[in-house]
């Protein structure tokens, strides 16, 4: 069964340009999370989607970040104008929902997606 | 969700037993406890979890005194590959079990030499 993946798994941009990061989750998961580390920070939640539902997105720095999961499968997430301080590494997680999960508070990560703004 | 205290970083020899103590000092009833582990340019992965006492399973053990104040991971005899930063998550049972946010600490870089 495939994992979590993520595209890109790099991407450099510029101050100001627009940039759209994609995670396919595991088939059959209804959950998918984002989280992001920024230089020297922790890992910081971003939001969360059950199916295509966004069900928590306190973690959203601001409106220039948007993130959608239509049909309930892939997401997207674009940063639209990238910022200096949006650099760092985006995760993509999944899980399968209420039924199925094995344990508590386990959720499958992406390798991540590595955002440079120059 | 309770915040989480670990050391920063750890050093250890292949073949050693290594014990990663985590303290949650508010944690709440429906609090689970969960580890996660991460190797470089990988997202963390899902080691071990459990509510109290002792859990064990093909990886490591985790070790949770009465009061649920702290936590300890134990790996057994590490290797070269077990080099990696270990995150010690505390997490509550909301939405009726379905899992929510994980928010993760410092956690600690564990480097395993030979």
């Amino acid at each position: 069964e495939a994992g979590v993946t993520q595209f890109p798994s790099h991407s450099v941009i510029e101050k100001g340009q627009t940039v759209t990061l994609r995670c396919d989750p595991i088939s059959g998961h209804d959950n998918l999370y984002w989280y992001r580390r920024v230089m020297g920070k922790e890992i910081k939640f971003l939001l969360h989607f059950v199916k295509e539902s966004k069900q928590d997105e306190s973690g959203m720095p601001n409106n220039r970040f948007l993130a959608e999961r239509t049909g309930g499968t892939y997401s997207t997430l674009k940063v639209q104008p990238a910022e200096l301080e949006d650099s760092g590494v985006y995760f993509c997680a999944s899980n399968p929902g209420l039924a199925g999960i094995s344990s508590y508070n386990e959720q499958f990560f992406g390798p991540g997606t590595r955002l440079t703004v120059l | 969700l309770a915040k989480t205290t670990q050391p920063i970083s750890m050093d250890s020899y292949e073949g050693q037993e290594v014990n990663i103590t985590c303290s949650h000092n508010n944690i709440a009833t429906n609090d689970y406890i969960t580890w996660y582990q991460q190797f470089p340019s990988q997202g963390p992965r899902f080691i071990i979890q459990g509510y109290k006492t002792k859990v064990t399973n093909e990886v490591a053990s985790l070790f949770i005194p009465a009061d649920r104040k702290s936590s300890t991971l134990s790996l057994p005899r590490v290797s070269l590959s077990d080099t990696a930063v270990y995150y010690c998550l505390v997490g509550d049972m909301n939405y009726g079990g379905a899992t929510n946010k994980l928010i993760f600490g410092t956690g600690t870089l564990l480097a395993v030499q030979p």
